[in-house]
């Protein structure tokens, strides 16, 4: 079975630009996580789906953040304008039995 | 706020020591529990995960929860170079997974 994949797996811009990434889930899994983990800290989500709507994005960045799940399979995340303290690993998750969760690989974004 | 407390570390134990790693919670309502092993510049991968109260065991490696104490630990037993990592705690609360900062383990061959 695949795993989660995402794309990039490394971004560099300046802040004020703009960056998208990409997760394509495990096949079949209903549930995709977007989380931010930032350097010595634990994962934080940042927006979850359920299909293809919306369960929960109470702690996106509503400002600078954007995420759509398009037919309920893969998804994007988009940032813009990006800042400083975006730097970070932003990874995608996938779920599809009781409770138990998969990671993609991260992309590793670095703002300048 | 709902809050997982894990000790940051690092945790240092020679080869073949048990390692013990901590985490409490601070929802109640918590429904389960999971740890996840993070090696450097990688994703976490997912270890076990504990729902009632008690021990699990699989492999070298024991879950164990106290829900009336909110405390939930991981025992590595015959501890090998190899489990150096950060570990983390994660609980399962109303639909969302809420993670701790992690505990960093190093292996002393």
């Amino acid at each position: 079975e695949a795993g989660v994949a995402q794309s990039p797996r490394y971004k560099i811009i300046e802040k004020r630009q703009s960056v998208a990434f990409w997760c394509n889930p495990i096949s079949g899994h209903a549930t995709l996580y977007w989380y931010q983990q930032i350097l010595g800290q634990g994962p934080k989500l940042l927006i979850q789906f359920q299909n293809n709507g919306v369960v929960d994005d109470s702690q996106l960045p509503k400002d600078r953040f954007s995420a759509e799940r398009l037919k309920g399979v893969d998804s994007t995340l988009k940032i813009q304008p990006a800042k400083l303290e975006d730097s970070a690993v932003y990874l995608c998750a996938s779920r599809l039995a009781y409770n138990e969760q998969f990671f993609g690989p991260g992309t590793r974004l670095t703002v300048l | 706020q709902k809050e997982v407390e894990q000790n940051s570390g690092p945790l240092s134990v020679p080869e073949g020591a048990i390692a013990s790693l901590n985490c409490t919670y601070s929802d109640r309502g918590s429904q389960s529990f999971f740890w996840y092993r993070q090696y450097s510049g990688k994703s976490p991968e997912l270890i076990m995960f504990i729902y009632s109260n008690g021990d699990k065991e699989d492999g070298r490696f024991t879950a164990q929860l106290n829900k009336a104490s909110q405390y939930v630990s991981l025992l590595i037993r015959d501890s090998q170079p190899s489990d150096s990592a950060t570990y983390l705690c994660a609980v399962f609360t109303g639909n969302q997974f809420y993670f701790g900062t992690g505990t960093s383990l190093t292996v002393i061959p």
